[in-house]
């Protein structure tokens, strides 16, 4: 099974960099996603690790570190738009092909002036 | 390009009763994926459907069941509803070839048992 933990709550100003860190167990690793996810709405992909390193993506950028069972999501030049809850997935590889992904709780993100 | 819907956006059922929730994938997709989400929580996998077969599910009761369209469509249904049941029901779909297999979700059905 997986265990994946995230803190449950941030505060950052607008127009710092913020990271929101996420840590794992598990029996299967095929890759760690991030996804942002407002209030009453569903949640939006942000960016995929499968490797070790980190990707960018605009003012986004994910780092994983498959040996530490550890990834970190990296927001800059926060904005006000930017408050939301940051899920962090771990993907395992299904006996019958396929994949699903293991969520954890979340950070909700509260983005002041 | 449409993305993941899903119908209804809003259910309220009393205890046990029974529900029917859809989803059309997006264009191009060919698997489906049900989540729950309780408030406060990420999504749980319920189960996932490819070729019209249930891969497998997750730590939930054959109360829940579901199927898969020859379009990708899909369907979720709950029996004998429970209070506990309450919660957003998300549908993501992703595409079985593609290496990252990238699942997008749908807006979410909010169902709420009294």
């Amino acid at each position: 099974g997986q265990n994946i933990d995230q803190p449950t709550e941030m505060t950052a100003t607008e127009g710092a960099i913020v990271q929101i860190n996420c840590t794992y167990q598990t029996s299967g690793f095929n890759g760690l996603f991030w996804y942002q996810q407002h209030a009453g709405e569903a949640p939006t992909f942000l960016s995929y690790n499968v490797l070790d390193g980190l990707e960018e993506k605009g003012r986004f950028s994910s780092f994983l570190s498959r040996s530490k069972g550890y990834s970190y999501l990296l927001l800059k030049e926060l904005q006000m738009k930017d408050s939301a809850s940051y899920l962090c997935a771990v993907r395992d590889a299904l006996t019958g092909g396929g994949n699903k992904l293991t969520f954890g709780t979340g950070t909700q993100l509260k983005v002041e002036l | 390009d449409a993305g993941v819907t899903q119908s209804p956006t809003h259910l309220i059922k009393t205890r046990g009763q029974q529900v029917t929730l859809r989803c059309s994938p997006k264009s191009g997709h060919d698997t489906v994926s049900w989540y729950q989400q309780a408030l406060g929580q990420g999504p749980q996998f319920i189960f996932q459907y490819y070729e019209e077969e249930e891969r497998q599910r997750g730590n939930f009761p054959d109360r829940f069941s579901g199927h898969q369209f020859p379009n990708y469509s899909s369907e979720l249904n709950v029996n004998a509803l429970l209070l506990g049941d309450s919660a957003l029901y998300l549908c993501a779909s992703s595409f079985q070839g593609k290496s990252t297999d990238t699942q997008y979700f749908g807006p979410g059905t909010r169902l709420t048992v009294l």
